[in-house]
């Protein structure tokens, strides 16, 4: 079982970029299997799916997202981060990052997720 | 790409059995067997309990059994325990590498 945890500023201001790491143990994020991926929650919403990294660097965006969003890893320091750039109150929301596995699309191991918020 | 539906409460007492519905499509629900389910406690990451529709990880108990018809999944939860009071969310793969979740329900146990 993987461990990840979230990393990054709780608050970002309106039209800049919010950039957040998750560092993982107990496997690498260069192994084969796995893909890594960024999940969030607005405050009484449900839950958004950002996209997703394989260890070959491919990453998959959420079509609604995907002009704004990059999702890349840092192989040297076992970690994998979001970038999140024009931000509104609407991107306000707890910033989950999880792992999972190609071609069964689960997420098997999650961090405990970290609050960002937008402010004006 | 759109949310999966689910309700946004249910509700059981201890013992008795709940099902919660996850509507989709034929984009993902529809052409996949990748629905996957997770509970969240308040504060807590999710936690996996179901995969492929209808497959349990180990560890997670008998009691969460998953079944599909068309386009809707269904997570049913028997002999509900206190320890079930949860959010529980359905995912679904879309294609073209892409996955999409429902809004989320709310279970409380009475």
């Amino acid at each position: 079982q993987l461990q990840l945890r979230e990393s990054g500023p709780g608050v970002v201001k309106a039209s800049q970029t919010l950039s957040l790491t998750c560092t993982v143990s107990g496997g690498s994020v260069s192994s084969g299997g796995y893909f890594w991926s960024w999940i969030r929650q607005h405050p009484g919403k449900g839950l958004e799916w950002l996209g997703y990294i394989y260890y070959t660097e491919t990453a998959y965006y959420n079509p609604s997202l995907k002009s704004r969003v990059t999702i890349s890893l840092d192989t040297s320091r076992n970690q994998f981060s979001l970038r999140l750039t024009s931000v509104t109150a609407a991107d306000t929301a707890v910033y989950y990052c999880a792992s999972g596995f190609p071609g069964v699309e689960y997420f098997q191991d999650w961090g405990q997720g970290t609050l960002v918020t937008v402010s004006s | 790409q759109s949310a999966l539906t689910q309700p946004a409460s249910v509700s059981g007492s201890p013992g008795q059995s709940i099902t919660i519905s996850c509507t989709g499509s034929s984009s993902d629900i529809g052409s996949y067997n990748l629905v996957s389910w997770y509970q969240r406690h308040p504060g807590k990451a999710p936690k996996l309990i179901l995969y492929g529709d209808t497959q349990r990880p180990s560890g997670v108990s008998r009691r969460f059994s998953g079944s599909k018809s068309a386009y809707t999944a269904s997570l049913t939860i028997s002999g509900l325990q206190a320890e079930d009071e949860a959010e529980y969310y359905c995912c679904s793969y879309a294609g073209s590498a892409t996955v999409v979740f429902g809004g989320g329900t709310k279970l409380t146990v009475l």
